[in-house]
């Protein structure tokens, strides 16, 4: 495989719930980042993740919590979300933090919370 | 004020037609910037750099005005698969690397 590659593609999950989302990249890149895309609203970074440490955690409630065991994998753990929740998480991955690298995204999971 | 303001479009061209679109941002010491484009129901794809000296690929021509602060893409003779939604992306400084800032995108639709 190559990319980056997201599972699942769907969920719908209900608000006592707890799911994952599984991000992998097999470009040998060194940082990977979780992106929430609402409808009729620009892409928000949540999460970033350098050499498997956390950088940035951009003030996401605590019912998300990322989890990177390696370089290549990251996962997004759900847990009690909101019906607000409910968007397009998309998963991406960078060579490094550098400022002159651009992004290669996954396909992204469209998470409906009922 | 946004940090990083698109061209509302949409965008309706007929085929052939050269189209542009501009895009402002609010940081002055803003240090890389990059355009995607996103089809719809689809992930975002990097499109192209936007360095200095601007660049071309193709039918497609990038240009960076640091003194006015604002990116622009050119697309010359546009193709019916050029519709989608452009979207402009703006890293910060050094300080946080990573932290790159999208624009609401603006959707371009080529008709036949």
């Amino acid at each position: 495989e190559t990319g980056v590659t997201q599972t699942p593609r769907h969920l719908v999950m209900g608000m006592t719930n707890k799911k994952s989302l599984k991000c992998e990249q097999h470009l040998g890149h060194n940082a990977m980042y979780w992106y929430k895309q609402s409808a009729k609203k620009p892409l928000e970074l949540m999460f970033v993740y350098n050499f498997k440490e956390q950088t940035e955690n951009n003030s996401v409630p605590s019912r998300f919590s990322p989890e990177c065991p390696n370089s290549s994998h990251l996962f997004l753990h759900l847990h009690t979300l909101q019906p607000e929740d409910s968007a397009l998480y998309l998963c991406a991955s960078s060579q490094d933090l550098g400022r002159n690298y651009g992004y290669t995204f996954g396909s992204g999971t469209r998470l409906t919370v009922v | 004020r946004k940090e990083v303001e698109q061209d509302p479009g949409p965008f309706n061209v007929p085929e052939g037609a050269t189209v542009a679109f501009n895009c402002t941002y609010s940081n002055s010491a803003s240090q890389s910037f990059f355009w995607y484009r996103q089809d719809c129901r689809k992930e975002p794809k990097l499109l192209m750099s936007v360095y200095s000296s601007g660049n071309e690929d193709g039918r497609f021509t990038a240009q960076l005005n640091r003194a006015s602060q604002y990116i622009s893409l050119l697309i010359r003779d546009s193709k019916l698969s050029d519709s989608a939604t452009y979207l402009c992306v703006v890293n910060k400084t050094c300080t946080n690397a990573g932290k790159s800032t999208f624009g609401d995108g603006t959707t371009l639709t080529v008709k036949p």
